[in-house]
């Protein structure tokens, strides 16, 4: 079984629209993250749950709006995509205290 | 985060040691070591941490200077599936809930 699961793996979509990537984990932890990873490498954490609860917000635009139904899944919702939002899109798990082990990616597109 | 500072890119042969050095000059007592590494298009990957003591693990060893400024990440035995880019990384206060990823050593690991 893949500890922390991402889908969908790539999306192509229209700016202006609104989309959502999934991500499951199974490894029980409590606390699961998203990070963007931008076309010059560049990878920044932008959201932090603990179960189920906001932890970390690093300033990124409300269109962007995290949801944990629970806490082995924290899924991404973005409105009103626009061009700089294409970027890979990876959520990650951890203790908190020591690693954290990231899922495949999401490859976003806006066109 | 304590600022650290590695060198962009390295060599290494398949089958030897391969040195990762990295500057953490500022780094304060209770702060941590972590490396991380990203083989092409796949998620970041946990390698080791430490915090004063040299650690080994059954992917490398992490060997940190006394007076804490440095680190040096050794892969013993190369091979080209390491190839990847190698993020040293101190988060704050000693814990793995905020990574910060630098721009990484990019390790390319030749026949």
């Amino acid at each position: 079984d893949t500890a922390v699961s991402q889908t969908p793996k790539y999306l192509v979509t229209q700016m202006g629209n609104d989309k959502s990537i999934k991500c499951e984990q199974n490894l029980g932890h409590d606390t699961m993250y998203w990070y963007k990873q931008d076309s010059k490498k560049f990878l920044k954490i932008m959201f932090s749950y603990n179960n189920k609860e906001l932890i970390i917000n690093e300033t990124v635009p409300n269109r962007f709006s995290p949801k944990s139904p629970d806490k082995a899944h924290l899924n991404l919702h973005i409105n009103s995509l626009e061009l700089g939002d294409s970027a890979v899109y990876f959520c990650a798990t951890g203790t908190g205290q020591d690693e954290q082990y990231f899922g495949p990616g999401t490859r976003l597109t806006v066109t | 985060d304590a600022k650290t500072t590695q060198p962009p890119s390295m060599d290494c042969a398949e089958g030897r040691a391969a040195n990762l050095p990295c500057n953490h000059s500022t780094i304060s007592g209770n702060e941590y070591v972590y490396w991380y590494r990203q083989i092409h298009s796949q998620g970041p990957q946990y390698i080791i941490h430490g915090l004063k003591n040299n650690e080994t693990n059954e992917m490398a060893s992490l060997i940190i200077t006394e007076d804490r400024k440095s680190s040096t990440l050794i892969l013993p035995h190369a091979t080209l599936r390491d190839t990847a880019v190698y993020y040293c990384i101190v988060p704050y206060a000693g814990t793995a809930s905020k990574l910060t990823f630098g721009t990484g050593t990019r390790l390319q690991v030749t026949l």
